[in-house]
């Protein structure tokens, strides 16, 4: 069975500052990886994933993440955040197969102090 | 873009009421899924649908749970008879199959059972 942990249940980090959330994951078939993002009162929105290929998968608003096999991880960062990018990110993995559920992490609550 | 489309937004409802909540999935989307949020946790799986069957239940989803897609748009949850511990963000998503994901959650539903 697939397993994703996310350590870390809040952080805390001043504006314009750097931020990884840490995500491990855990599997013995190859996974998707994906992270979505829940601002306050909304739905989940992805935010980027990886398929294959390049192990840096970036999205438009400036988050990127790595994926890292050996480590089985995939961390999201951001070089400086804004008070904007107050959410709650879930790390989620899904079976290579058509139909396949996601499997969520307990999610990230990320909270930018001004 | 095209969206899921979920309602109502919110929903209040007595203990032992039956509740049904309602999902417009893409059109061209072939698998659906609903997920439930209990406030302040992670995000769990709860069915899948493919093909007018259940490819796919949680334990979560036991004999109070039931899915249908009556009309061909619309994708439902029913829950029986409502205990307070159903009170959750619920979320449909809808994929379009073939290979490699591509999920499109929707804003979900909040169920308040009283």
């Amino acid at each position: 069975a697939q397993s994703v942990t996310q350590l870390d249940s809040q952080v805390p980090v001043f504006e314009e500052a750097p931020v990884e959330l840490r995500c491990n994951y855990s599997s013995s078939v190859s996974v998707y990886l994906f992270w979505y993002v829940q601002y306050p009162n909304q739905g989940l929105q992805l935010l980027l994933k990886y398929l294959s290929g390049s192990t840096l998968v970036e999205s438009i608003n400036g988050f990127e993440a790595e994926f890292n096999k050996s480590q089985t991880s995939f961390h999201l960062r951001k070089p400086s955040v804004h008070i904007s990018d107050t959410a709650e990110y879930f790390c989620a993995v899904s079976l290579m197969n058509r139909d396949d559920k996601i499997i969520f992490g307990k999610g990230t609550r990320l909270h930018i102090l001004p | 873009e095209p969206e899921v489309t979920q309602t109502p937004s919110h929903q209040v409802t007595q203990m032992g009421q039956e509740v049904i909540l309602r999902c417009v999935p893409i059109s061209n989307h072939l698998y659906f899924y609903w997920y439930r949020q209990i406030l302040g946790q992670k995000v769990e799986f709860l069915v899948s649908f493919y093909n007018n069957e259940i490819s796919e239940k949680s334990e979560i989803f036991d004999d109070q749970f039931s899915v249908e897609r009556p009309d061909g748009s619309n994708f439902t949850l029913k829950i029986r008879s409502t205990k307070l511990e159903d009170s959750a963000m619920y979320f449909c998503a809808s994929k379009k199959g073939g290979t490699g994901p591509g999920y499109t959650f929707g804003s979900g539903t909040r169920l308040t059972v009283v």
